[in-house]
């Protein structure tokens, strides 16, 4: 969707390794937020950002850090990939449209 | 926090027909989501209501803020109209401005 876009669209990574998802919008939001969605859970939030260096965690938030050094970006890293994170993550941000949110178009990580 | 219960958890129906999708949340809100989201792909907002109804084209979505209810409807279906449709509400009390997901309608249109 216009004004946000999430990097990489797919990713396979091994057991342990280091992954770096990227979330950019271009409408200047202040609210970002990551997301998982797994099967039978649902959408769940594991970080949000209400501003520049300003972060705070998720319900699962375990295994997951993240950074926002500018506005426009969102960053979830994954410092040691495990099989239990094999999901797909969407990024969000939080704005003043008629619909409030706007989700990206998701990364599908599988770590084997 | 916030509990979301949607239902059905999964419809199929005929092209043609009229679809009803249900969720119930357990606090009160001030406005709620209906998302959609089509097989392996991403996640789309249709609406954000606060009272009343609105109209999109053949979708329409309704909330009874008193009984913590909404409905979403889907007049003449449609084939292209088969996804996932997820109501989400504010989690109040929990991270700023996260909301909270049901777990979705899988929603299929046979021709």
């Amino acid at each position: 969707d216009a004004g946000i876009t999430q990097s990489p669209r797919h990713k396979v990574t091994e057991t342990g390794t280091p992954v770096t998802l990227r979330c950019h919008q271009t409408e200047n939001h202040r609210y970002m937020y990551w997301y998982r969605q797994d099967p039978g859970h649902g959408l769940r939030l594991i970080h949000y950002s209400y501003g520049v260096k300003d972060t705070d965690k998720g319900e699962v938030s375990d295994g997951y850090s993240v950074s926002r050094s500018k506005t426009e970006d969102f960053l979830l890293t994954l410092e040691s990939a495990t099989s239990s994170q094999t999901s797909v993550y969407f990024c969000a941000i939080r704005g003043d449209s008629r619909y409030g949110y706007t989700f990206g178009s998701g990364t599908r990580l599988t770590v084997v | 926090k916030n509990e979301v219960e949607q239902s059905p958890q999964n419809l199929t129906a005929q092209e043609g027909e009229f679809i009803t999708i249900n969720c119930s949340y357990s606090v009160g809100i001030s406005a709620l989501h209906w998302l959609q989201q089509h097989p392996g792909g991403g996640i789309v907002s249709l609406f954000m209501l606060s009272s009343g109804k609105k109209k999109h084209g053949r979708l329409i979505a309704t909330i009874n803020i008193q009984e913590k209810h909404s409905s979403l409807h889907i007049t003449a279906s449609h084939p292209r109209d088969s996804a996932v449709y997820i109501c989400a509400v504010p989690n109040y009390g929990g991270s700023q401005g996260n909301l909270i997901f049901g777990k979705g309608t899988k929603l299929s249109v046979k021709p």
